[in-house]
């Protein structure tokens, strides 16, 4: 089973700038990466996939990166509706498995 | 529009078992794609749980595997799924979930299943 590692657990960060969240894999996923935003009391939603493309709806201030084992969700400007917590799960295999988390909350 | 929507007993004796079932609506589950469980505990956060194809083809999760059963019903438009033999471990929000096999979308609201005497 691959072990997704997420960091940091929380970031404090202001409206209007940029959020940097890292996910690590404990072996190559290639790049069978995905990304998803959960607010409170909602299920997750499917934000990014590929590491890079951007799930329908998506806007493009959500931006991904890496391949094999390091990957990275930039959100390039932080709007209200952004804070939330974020997961990577690679699929690149069975389990497909989760990371515990980045919750980006306001500073 | 995609909705997937979970029902179930909210409830559950330990060593019974858990049955949920997923009825998708807006699309024919017979027209592809793989259709999952995942659950979410504080403790151990998102686990995906199993995926089935309209075929019968199943994958589960290794951990699980021993106790748990996927199963869809096309005509219907419905999947499903059972855990057996419960125990406390298995207390969490249970969603299902629209597997691309790229990742999964979109999921259902969840529904609470708490495993208690």
């Amino acid at each position: 089973e691959i072990v997704m590692t997420q960091s940091p657990a929380t970031l404090s960060v202001s409206p209007g700038e940029r959020a940097t969240l890292s996910c690590r894999a404990s072996q190559s996923v290639n790049s069978n990466l995905a990304w998803y935003q959960q607010k409170l009391g909602q299920a997750p939603r499917l934000l990014m996939y590929g590491v890079s493309t951007r799930a329908t709806g998506i806007p493009a201030r959500f931006s991904g990166s890496g391949s094999g084992t390091e990957f990275t969700l930039t959100i390039s400007s932080l709007q209200s509706e952004d804070f939330a917590v974020y997961y990577c799960q690679h699929y690149n295999d069975w389990p497909q498995t989760f990371g515990q988390g980045t919750k980006v909350e306001i500073k | 529009q995609v909705q997937l929507q979970e029902s179930g007993p909210g409830l559950v004796k330990p060593s019974e078992t858990l049955s949920l079932t997923c009825t998708v609506s807006g699309y024919y589950i017979s027209s592809g794609y793989f259709w999952g469980w995942i659950r979410q505990t504080p403790g151990k956060g998102l686990e995906w749980i199993a995926s089935i194809y309209p075929s019968g083809t199943a994958y589960y999760h290794p951990s699980l595997k021993s106790r748990v059963t996927i199963a869809v019903d096309t005509s219907k438009n419905q999947f499903s799924l059972k855990v057996s033999s419960v125990t406390a471990a298995d207390t969490a929000l249970y969603y299902c979930a629209r597997d691309l096999r790229f990742g999964l979308d979109p999921w259902g609201q969840g529904t609470l299943v708490t495993v208690s005497s």
